[in-house]
């Protein structure tokens, strides 16, 4: 089976910098997602990293080293609106492709 | 604009009733997941599906199972409703290849009685 560990909580002020880990475990590791969720709403996609390495959008970047099983979503400048749960995912390969998720970290942002 | 519809917001069923949460994707991708959220345990996997007819196990398919008969349809069915099932519930649709995002629908929130 596939197992994710994230830190259930982070908080942090506006304009700051924070980075939320996940480690996993699995076989057949494809790539790592990570999600945004705010209260009552669906998931949203933010960025996959399928290789080692930095992947950068905007105010968000995601990083992953495969040989750690491990990655991070950093969150920069940080603002109100990015008070949420953020979710990592692994994708497996094969013919079962799976997508599954960590418990979530939830994010507060204070003033 | 990619949707996935889900059909019912909330939902209230009775213990030991047979209980169906319909989904519908209009973007002819091929994956599609259920998932039930609760708190501080995230998204869990309960079945997925890459193909018409053809489903897979996630990690908590018991008391669940679904029924993909078109491409653009994952229904999830609840065999005999017990109270241990009141959850959201979230469908989502993928395209095959690897490096594509996960859509998801707004979720239903069960509740048994």
């Amino acid at each position: 089976g596939q197992s994710l560990e994230q830190p259930s909580e982070v908080t942090a002020v506006e304009g700051a910098i924070v980075q939320i880990n996940c480690t996993y475990q699995t076989s057949g590791f494809y790539g790592l997602s990570w999600y945004q969720q705010h209260d009552g709403g669906a998931p949203t996609f933010l960025s996959y990293n399928a290789l080692d390495g930095l992947e950068e959008t905007g105010r968000f970047s995601s990083f992953l080293s495969r040989s750690d099983s491990y990655g991070y979503l950093l969150l920069q400048e940080l603002q109100m609106k990015d008070s949420a749960s953020y979710f990592c995912a692994v994708k497996t390969s094969g013919s079962a492709r799976q997508l599954t998720f960590g418990s979530g970290t939830q994010l507060t942002v204070l003033p | 604009d990619v949707k996935v519809t889900q059909s019912s917001r909330y939902l209230v069923k009775r213990t030991g009733e047979k209980v169906f949460l319909e989904c519908v994707q209009d973007m002819d991708h091929e994956n599609m997941f259920w998932y039930r959220q609760d708190p501080g345990l995230g998204l869990r996997l309960i079945y997925f599906s890459y193909d018409v007819k053809m489903k897979e196990k996630g990690d908590i398919p018991e008391g669940y199972s679904v029924s993909r008969e078109k491409k653009e349809r994952f229904s999830l069915i609840l065999e005999s409703a017990s109270t241990n099932q009141t959850s959201m519930y979230l469908c989502a649709s993928s395209l095959l290849q690897m490096n594509t995002e996960a859509f998801f629908g707004q979720g239903t929130r069960l509740t048994v009685v």
